[in-house]
């Protein structure tokens, strides 16, 4: 069965901390992952998009990494703002489903960044 | 530019209402979605469609109606609304098919049904 897995499902972290949440998938075959952040009362925004020859890629003080031998990947908050404050959320492409849309999503970690 | 607008953001409806939730968007995106976002669930896919006048069922679509009469709006409708529809439900739309494409996604519309 298809799946993603996020960890951990909430982390609580002091401003200016370091943190790096886990995204593990079953999903195959496999094209792409991203990373959503989506603030309270919003919708999901793209942080960044992973392709099964990419190991690492940065966007600001985000960095994702993805292992496809081992179906993992993770993201790394350097220097946490309060504004990281959010649930960031795996989603994993199943490429070749024949089912245009597929995209196959965790139940996302919930980050609060206190003071 | 407003991207991908839902309305409405709030509703509350009595078991067996009737109600429709509209998105909008203005990128000239082919694709667009409805999905539906629980405690401690990824979000799901109910409808999607591929092109004006097209639709198609996604992971979860029993109860549910949609229509694309135009190619910026995406209708979502519930016939006879029950407490399981209960949900914050997001449209989202990208330009080719999100396996490569970024998918926008609206504010989001929560429903109370009681």
């Amino acid at each position: 069965k298809n799946q993603v897995e996020q960890s951990p499902q909430s982390l609580i972290i002091l401003e200016g901390k370091n943190c790096t949440l886990q995204c593990n998938y079953t999903v195959s075959p496999f094209s792409n992952l991203r990373w959503y952040k989506q603030d309270t009362g919003r919708g999901p925004v793209s942080l960044t998009i992973m392709t099964f020859s990419e190991n690492t890629k940065s966007n600001g003080r985000y960095t994702a990494t993805l292992d496809a031998d081992t179906k993992q990947s993770s993201l790394h908050i350097t220097a946490s703002q309060l504004s990281d404050s959010a649930s960031y959320i795996c989603v994993v492409n199943n490429k070749g489903s024949g089912n245009t849309g597929k995209l196959i999503f965790g139940q996302g970690t919930t980050l609060q960044v206190k003071p | 530019n407003a991207g991908v607008t839902q309305t409405p953001k709030f509703r509350v409806l009595k078991t067996g209402q009737s109600m429709t939730l509209l998105c909008a968007q203005d990128m000239n995106h082919e694709y667009m979605y409805w999905y539906r976002q629980d405690p401690g669930m990824g979000l799901r896919l109910i409808h999607y469609s591929v092109g004006e006048g097209t639709t198609a069922k996604g992971e979860v679509p029993d109860g549910y109606n949609v229509s694309r009469l135009k190619k910026q709006n995406f209708l979502l409708g519930l016939e006879s609304a029950a407490p399981s529809q209960t949900s914050v439900y997001f449209c989202a739309s990208s330009y080719s098919l999100p396996t490569g494409s970024e998918a926008f996604f609206g504010q989001g519309t929560r429903l109370t049904v009681v």
